[in-house]
This record gives C-alpha cells, sequence and structure tokens, in this order.
C-alpha cells in the first residue's frame, strides 16, 4: 500500500542553519505531495505541495520538489529561524489508491538562537 | 470562528467511561477525518466519512465509534475508555484529490485516568 518514509528526529539547529527533512515515498499511480506543519498546541497546517513530477512546492521560505525517478520529496530551506521550531510532516495523497492522505510519522525540528 | 472547531480541547476522563469528542466545521466539505497523534507514532486514522451515509473504519479503529450527524458534524465516541487511548486527537476536513485541501482542527488532548 501507499507509504511515506521521514527523517526521524528530533533535529536541532541553530539559527541562520541550512535545512533538509528527508521524505520518500511509495505509491501506486500518480500521488500528489504534502508538507504539513504543526506548531506546539496547534493542528497541522498545509505548508506546502506539488501534484505532479518535478513540481516544486514553496511556502514561506521553504521549497520541496517532486522527485518521480527517486520518489522523494524533501524539504529544505536556507536559513531557519526560531520561529521555524515545530513538527513537520510529509504527506501523499494517491488517486489511485485510498485518496485519503498518508502521513508520515513527522520529525521534530528545535532551532536555536 | 474557527474552520474547524473541535470540543473539548482537554479532557480528563477515567477508566471505562464513556466520552465523546466533537467536530463541527463551516468549509462545507463533505469529507471528515478523525486522527489520533501519539508521539513517535505520528498520525494515525482512526476513521473516515466521505458524506453523510458514508463511514469508514480507519487503521486504528478498534475502541471507537463515529456518528456523522450532518454534513457538518463528525463526532468520536470511545464507548469504554482506556489509559491507552490518552492521546491527541484531531479532526480534519477534505476536498477530496488532487488538491486534498486538508484542514485541521486545533485539536483535543484526552487523558484516560
Amino acid at each position: 500500500g501507499d507509504s511515506v518514509t521521514q527523517m526521524e528526529g528530533p533535529v536541532t539547529l541553530s539559527e541562520e542553519a541550512f535545512l533538509t527533512i528527508n521524505c520518500t515515498y511509495t505509491a501506486t499511480g500518480y500521488p500528489s505531495l504534502f508538507w504539513y506543519v504543526q506548531y506546539p498546541g496547534e493542528g497541522l497546517q498545509l505548508l506546502l505541495k506539488a501534484t505532479k513530477a518535478d513540481d516544486k512546492g514553496s511556502n514561506k521560505g521553504f521549497e520541496a520538489t517532486y522527485r518521480k525517478e527517486t520518489t522523494s520529496f524533501h524539504l529544505e530551506k536556507g536559513s531557519v529561524q526560531v520561529s521555524d521550531s515545530a513538527v513537520y510532516f510529509c504527506a501523499l495523497g494517491s488517486q489511485g489508491g485510498s485518496e485519503k492522505l498518508v502521513f508520515g510519522k513527522g520529525t521534530k525540528l528545535t532551532v536555536n538562537p | 470562528d474557527a474552520d474547524v472547531t473541535q470540543t473539548p480541547r482537554n479532557r480528563i476522563t477515567k477508566t471505562g467511561k464513556r466520552i465523546m469528542l466533537e467536530c463541527s466545521q463551516t468549509k462545507g466539505h463533505d469529507r471528515m477525518y478523525w486522527y489520533r497523534q501519539d508521539p513517535g507514532l505520528g498520525l494515525r486514522l482512526i476513521y473516515y466519512s466521505f458524506d453523510v451515509k458514508d463511514i469508514n473504519k480507519g487503521e486504528i479503529s478498534d475502541g471507537y465509534s463515529v456518528s456523522r450527524q450532518a454534513q457538518a458534524k463528525f463526532s468520536l465516541s470511545l464507548e469504554s475508555a482506556i489509559p491507552n487511548q490518552t492521546a491527541l486527537y484531531f479532526c480534519a476536513t477534505d476536498t477530496g484529490p488532487p488538491s486534498y485541501g486538508y484542514t485541521f482542527g486545533s485539536g483535543t488532548r484526552l487523558t484516560v485516568v
């Protein structure tokens, strides 16, 4: 079945460091891919998405490129801030599968001043 | 008002008690979900509903039941609460494929003692 594997955390970085959170997937058909973010005490919010191969999603300085050849959707940010501290979830939605989002287990990011 | 409202925000209950968690949405979406979040396990799907007459079990439905009272309301019940149901519970709505516009509530933190 459809699945998402993302790097385990926690990840701790200093402010202005470069961030990469790896995400790979297994899916039937041509899935849509998503990154969600959960700030402390809140629900998940959509951060960015890509609906076809080679698409790049971007928002708030974060980027991720849909790579079909490597079945990956890695999240990157060039210079993190303390306010980026949160849990990040990779997810996929497969039109050929169950038509629900399948989430990874989440990666906790802490950014220190 | 929030697009997806969950009540209560926090609840402590005793083992063996029946408890209901409520979710209402103003998004006008047909699709609604209940997830459970545990540290290290990410989000796990309990039940989902693609319209008022459609209810489906997720991966961890044992010990839970749901009711879809209207398009806007989707309630989760624990018939006889047990301590390992202590978790953070999220309700979400969705526009479906290919965009999967998930909107999450702020969550209900449930403690079973």
